[in-house]
């Protein structure tokens, strides 16, 4: 099992211009999500998915839209970028059923800058 | 909301044993996460409390107390390695699932 994979692992973008960052992850697992991860601070959720077809907002997640249209994907797609938008970027994914002890498994990142 | 609070910064020396702990103020509390962090990488699960009491997993354990909102990590016979960022973060259940909420980490520095 590769786990949860991300592209690119860097990218330098212009203001204003747009990009899609993938995710894929190969365990089965019915919940995905994006965070962002600012220099010195937590993990901030963008969007996450319970299930193919299901997507819902998290805590920051102007300027951002997703999609899951399989089991195994989640691209998020920046339209606008701005400054603000640089940041790390992370991709998780769980298998989650009610009552039972969860793990949310990391990709490696993507590291964004915008100028 | 959803606030937590933990230290932002501990320093213990190798072999001793290290507490950082974790208070929350969340609305639909279903259990506590604690993930590691090492410079420049992903997080990983470190330990889940979804109970009041203690996990234990090998030199990590976790304490959780609901009634409290608090919860804390217990490192032992610590070692360099262990040298990285630990956060806690609250499960929280959704009107559609449920999602994680992380704190802003604490940093700890195994020294010599």
């Amino acid at each position: 099992n590769a786990g949860v994979t991300q592209t690119p692992k860097f990218r330098i973008l212009k203001i204003g211009q747009s990009m899609t960052l993938q995710c894929t992850q190969d365990m089965n697992h019915n919940y995905m999500y994006w965070y962002r991860q600012d220099p010195g601070m937590g993990l901030k959720l963008i969007y996450y998915s319970v299930g193919a077809g299901i997507t819902d907002k998290g805590e920051v997640p102007n300027g951002y839209n997703v999609s899951r249209s399989t089991t195994e994907d989640f691209p998020l797609r920046l339209e606008l970028a701005a400054p603000s938008q640089t940041s790390v970027y992370f991709c998780a994914s769980s298998y989650s059923q009610p009552g039972q002890r969860e793990t949310q498994y990391f990709g490696p990142g993507t590291r964004l800058l915008v100028l | 909301g959803q606030s937590l609070e933990q230290p932002s910064e501990v320093t213990a020396v190798e072999g001793a044993i290290v507490q950082i702990n974790c208070t929350y103020q969340t609305s639909g509390f279903y259990g506590l996460s604690w993930y590691q962090q090492h410079d420049g990488g992903a997080p990983t699960f470190l330990s889940y409390n979804a109970l009041d009491g203690l996990e234990e997993t090998g030199r990590f354990s976790s304490f959780l107390s609901r009634s409290d909102s608090y919860g804390y990590l217990l490192l032992q016979e610590l070692q360099m390695k262990d040298s990285a960022s630990y956060f806690c973060a609250t499960r929280v259940l959704t009107g559609g699932g449920n999602k994680l909420t992380f704190g802003t980490g604490t940093q700890l520095k195994v020294e010599l």
